[in-house]
């Protein structure tokens, strides 16, 4: 059971828009730690997509972004492409646990 | 360019030991926020240990005691020694560089380079 709950799986057809939602607690979310967002392409290692809830690191596609709302957060990808299709992990800090923690992660199938 | 090249995963019978080596380039080791994170077979990721650039140290509840992060400066190299490996253990165990920033009264941090990653199998 993860500190932060996301949806196990989203999908949707290429074109598409799709959100994926990252929910914490007063813990961590709630007590003001950022989220920062993960892209795994099957096979591969994890890459950093957004940081500080909307923040895209340089050769990340606008179509990514992401935004806040209390205890949660949530990743948005426009016009869906066939590329996109990974799991998608958000990472926060739990000050109970002492540590930083991730999503469960949620699987994007594009149709 | 950053890379991180991990090694030293392998085969390890519960109970036994094992050190990864994660050879950086393109960056000083000792200057940066450096962590472990695995991922077991099929599951998703779990943050293992951090070390400060000041050389403090942070581990994750289920290593804690058996697990010690550490750097060799002259080889720019971080290390993770596994000690009393236990099947739950198993995972693929990828390093990377953390980064950080201040917003909303706290330290953020978030981890922007990864290796990619070295399999350490816990079995008999």
């Amino acid at each position: 059971q993860s500190v932060l709950t996301q949806p196990p799986s989203v999908s949707g057809a290429p074109g598409q828009r799709v959100t994926i939602s990252c929910t914490g607690s007063s813990s961590n979310i709630g007590a003001g730690y950022d989220v920062h967002w993960y892209q795994q392409l099957p096979g591969t290692a994890p890459k950093l997509l957004i940081y500080g809830y909307i923040n895209r690191p340089s050769g990340v596609p606008d179509r990514f972004s992401g935004s806040e709302s209390g205890t949660s957060a949530s990743l948005a990808i426009t016009g869906l492409q066939t590329e996109d299709e990974a799991d998608y992990y958000c990472q926060s800090y739990d000050s109970s646990l002492s540590g930083w923690v991730f999503g469960g992660g949620t699987k994007l199938t594009v149709l | 360019e950053v890379q991180l090249v991990e090694s030293g995963g392998g085969l390890v019978q519960p109970g036994g030991s094992l050190r990864l080596s994660c050879a950086a380039s393109g960056f000083t080791v000792s200057s940066n926020y450096m962590s472990w994170v695995r991922q077991a077979p099929g599951k998703g990721l779990e943050w293992v240990s951090t070390i400060f650039s000041v050389g403090d140290t942070f581990y994750s509840d289920s290593v804690k005691g058996r697990f010690t992060i550490s750097r060799d400066n002259s080889k720019n190299t971080l290390y993770l020694q596994m000690n009393s490996l236990r099947a739950e253990d198993t995972a693929v165990y990828y390093c990377a560089t953390s980064t950080y920033y201040f917003s909303s009264g706290s330290y953020q941090y978030f981890f922007d380079y990864w290796g990619q990653g070295t399999l350490v199998t816990v079995s008999s």
